[in-house]
């Protein structure tokens, strides 16, 4: 049961244009959401996070949207550099004891490759 | 941001054979650590959380007599493949989480790559 879904396992943008990567998710229980960054070969990086009680988070050029009627975040990048290209993975987290094992605990999308054009 | 770092970030052994992969909190004390593999093109897949001085607790499917966690300080963890075969092969990340290392953010050490011949 994939919990977190990214549905586009892939996203090519013109550089200084905006990338808007979409992720779904089922759980209600979450009341957190992550977005990494991850190049090959190396483990991810933590880009941005928003917690549900909130419907936008913006750090820079990153924005995290969350909908949680819809149960969906957007990370929205702009303007978009060659350098952000890589793979972003969204994540989730749920309380402990609400269907989460212990703190911290994430669960993962499968992930969407950007690649930004110059 | 909390420094976690993994070593050895590649290894080739062969078959049959056991692996160490350690993990480090540099400057927090990890509390819980967990580790995630990840296929290629796939998403990362967490393995089991450990917490200092207890347990694991390894997810649905994964073997835990296969896989030993072991968390004996606040920061070190490590993960050893035993009996290593080629379907272990695989890139195994860890990550951790506790004291001064934020509030909701995991930080994920580098990475260790492992092929079984």
């Amino acid at each position: 049961d994939q919990q977190v879904k990214q549905n586009s396992p892939s996203l090519s943008v013109q550089e200084g244009r905006i990338s808007i990567l979409n992720c779904d998710y089922t759980n209600s229980m979450f009341d957190y959401f992550l977005w990494y960054k991850k190049y090959p070969a190396e483990g991810p990086t933590f880009l941005i996070s928003i917690s549900s009680i909130k419907d936008k988070n913006e750090d820079g050029r990153f924005t995290v949207f969350l909908n949680k009627s819809a149960k969906h975040l957007s990370l929205h990048i702009v303007p978009s550099q060659p350098g952000d290209s890589a793979v972003y993975f969204c994540a989730a987290r749920a309380p402990k004891g609400a269907g989460g094992t212990s703190y911290g605990k994430l669960t993962f999308g499968q992930g969407t490759i950007l690649t930004v054009h110059p | 941001g909390a420094v976690v770092s993994q070593h050895p970030s590649w290894v080739i052994c062969k078959s049959g054979t056991s692996v160490k992969i350690e993990c480090r909190s540099l400057d927090f004390q990890a509390t819980t650590m967990f580790w995630y593999r990840q296929f290629p093109k796939q998403s990362l897949m967490l393995m089991a959380t450990s917490n200092e001085g207890s347990k694991a607790t390894y997810e649905q499917g994964v073997e835990k007599d296969k896989f030993l966690i072991n968390h004996a300080s606040l920061t070190l963890s490590t993960l050893t493949v035993t009996s290593a075969h080629p379907e272990d092969s695989s890139f195994y990340i860890c990550s951790a989480s506790g004291l001064g290392s934020g509030t909701g953010e995991l930080f994920f050490g580098e990475g260790s790559r492992l092929t079984v011949l």
